[in-house]
């Protein structure tokens, strides 16, 4: 499995874009790039999920280069509501088992006035 | 849709007690995960279930059970409760079995042990 690097922790101001790294450098050609998002005492919840370029939703954007290494999940003008942790996670989407996903320590954003 | 609803959402045992938690998964879904979330540890994977056969289960102990039933509902069960088991247990739902990477959580259930 893909073990992935992010950063521990983030701030931010309202309004602005914010940007969160993921490494994942022995990415295997089968694997996909997820990210979630959760909110204090309440489930994980699936943002976007990526295999190469850029993907859009109307949560969020994933860029993923060409080497696919790396992931940068962009939040467009944030607000205090997206205060929460981010988890990246690199696998196998049609693996079997659920056992095999590891969330990490995620990075926790913090949005300010 | 209803999203992945959990039952209770706040329960306060003693140790040496059983709980009981449930997990109703979303419409149509069929695969059913559980996790216990702690500070110190993270989200930890406890048990998988599709179409009521349990898949795989994590690094716990024995005193951990679970079981899924023909409308994919599922519970989990932990026996003599010890001060550690105090976590966010959460469940998640997934379309098919391979879709791990895709699933959808609960608001979870908050276990205190006392």
């Amino acid at each position: 499995l893909a073990k992935t690097t992010q950063p521990i922790s983030m701030d931010s101001y309202e309004g602005q874009e914010v940007n969160i790294t993921c490494s994942h450098n022995n990415i295997a050609t089968n694997d996909y790039i997820t990210w979630y998002q959760q909110f204090p005492s309440q489930g994980p919840r699936f943002i976007i999920q990526g295999y190469k370029t850029k993907v859009t939703n109307e949560v969020a954007s994933l860029f993923i280069p060409a080497d696919r290494k790396s992931s940068t999940l962009s939040l467009p003008r944030v607000s205090l509501s997206d205060t929460a942790v981010y988890y990246c996670l690199v696998g196998d989407p049609w693996y079997s088992s659920a056992s095999k996903i590891i969330f990490g320590s995620g990075t926790r954003l913090s949005i300010r006035p | 849709k209803a999203g992945v609803t959990q039952t209770p959402r706040y329960l306060i045992k003693t140790r040496g007690q059983q709980v009981t938690l449930s997990c109703s998964p979303i419409s149509g879904h069929r695969s059913v995960s559980w996790y216990q979330q702690t500070p110190g540890q993270g989200l930890q994977f406890l048990f998988e279930y599709f179409s009521e056969t349990q898949r795989n289960k994590g690094n716990f102990p024995g005193r951990f059970s679970g079981r899924q039933f023909s409308n994919s509902r599922s519970e989990m069960n932990v026996s003599t409760l010890e001060l550690g088991d105090s976590a966010l247990y959460l469940c998640a739902s997934s379309f098919r079995q391979e879709r791990f990477y895709e699933q959808y959580f609960g608001p979870g259930t908050r276990l205190t042990v006392t």
